[in-house]
């Protein structure tokens, strides 16, 4: 298996821009999870989807921040419009249930700078 | 609110030895924890997990230990190996408040020398 696909594996944007990353988890899982990474924070959880629906998105910062999981195989991160502070990595990973053993699978990340 | 804490964001040590990473939570709901570790651009993976019906869990080299009356977690890596320079993430979760959500602590980078 290819494992968690994300891209772009780099953004770099402008303030005001759209920003929308994108992701393919593991054929078979369903649980689709949006994470942020920052050196304050750490690993942030954002949303996370059950076959498709959202579950918990109550780590969405504001309302600039979109998900969408249109079918078991994509999922998108839309920001918009983007702000500096929105600078970090993004994680996207996907896990076959969503139990404390069900271990989640990350993606490389995508690196979004916005200037 | 960090509710999960790594409050060392760095850790040095020698080949050999042993690499003790520590991580402290506030929530009491949490009753299942875990270690992820990160190279660079890379996602995280994991690592260990252990239950909060146990102190103890171990796996090979890494064996991680529980304190709930200090709510304190730590991974223990002997012997540590170059290989294992990277990024270490502890994450917490409970199963009855928070479903699936896993909160994670800011890392660790933790550096092996030859």
């Amino acid at each position: 298996d290819a494992g968690v696909i994300q891209s772009p594996r780099h953004e770099v944007t402008e303030m005001g821009q759209e920003v929308t990353l994108r992701c393919k988890p593991i054929s078979g899982h369903d649980y689709l999870f949006w994470y942020r990474q920052t050196m304050m924070r750490g690993l942030e959880l954002l949303i996370y989807f059950n076959n498709n629906v959202p579950i918990d998105d109550s780590g969405m910062p504001e309302d600039r921040f979109s998900a969408k999981m249109p079918n078991a195989s994509f999922s998108t991160l839309k920001i918009q419009p983007s702000e500096p502070r929105d600078s970090a990595v993004y994680f996207c990973a996907s896990s076959f249930g969503g139990g404390h053993s069900d271990t989640q699978y990350f993606g490389p990340g995508t690196r979004l700078t916005v200037l | 609110d960090q509710q999960v804490k790594q409050n060392s964001p760095s850790l040095s040590v020698q080949e050999g030895r042993i690499s003790i990473l520590n991580c402290d939570y506030t929530n009491s709901m949490f009753d299942y924890f875990l270690w992820y570790k990160k190279y660079p651009a890379e996602g995280p993976t994991f690592l260990i997990s252990i239950s909060s019906i146990k102190d103890k869990n171990e796996d090979g080299r890494f064996t991680v230990f529980l304190n709930k009356s200090a709510k304190h977690l730590s991974l223990h890596i002997v012997p540590s190996q170059p290989g294992d320079s990277a990024v270490y993430f502890c994450a917490a979760s409970a199963r009855q408040t928070s479903g699936s959500r896993l909160t994670f602590g800011e890392g660790t980078q933790l550096t092996v020398n030859p």
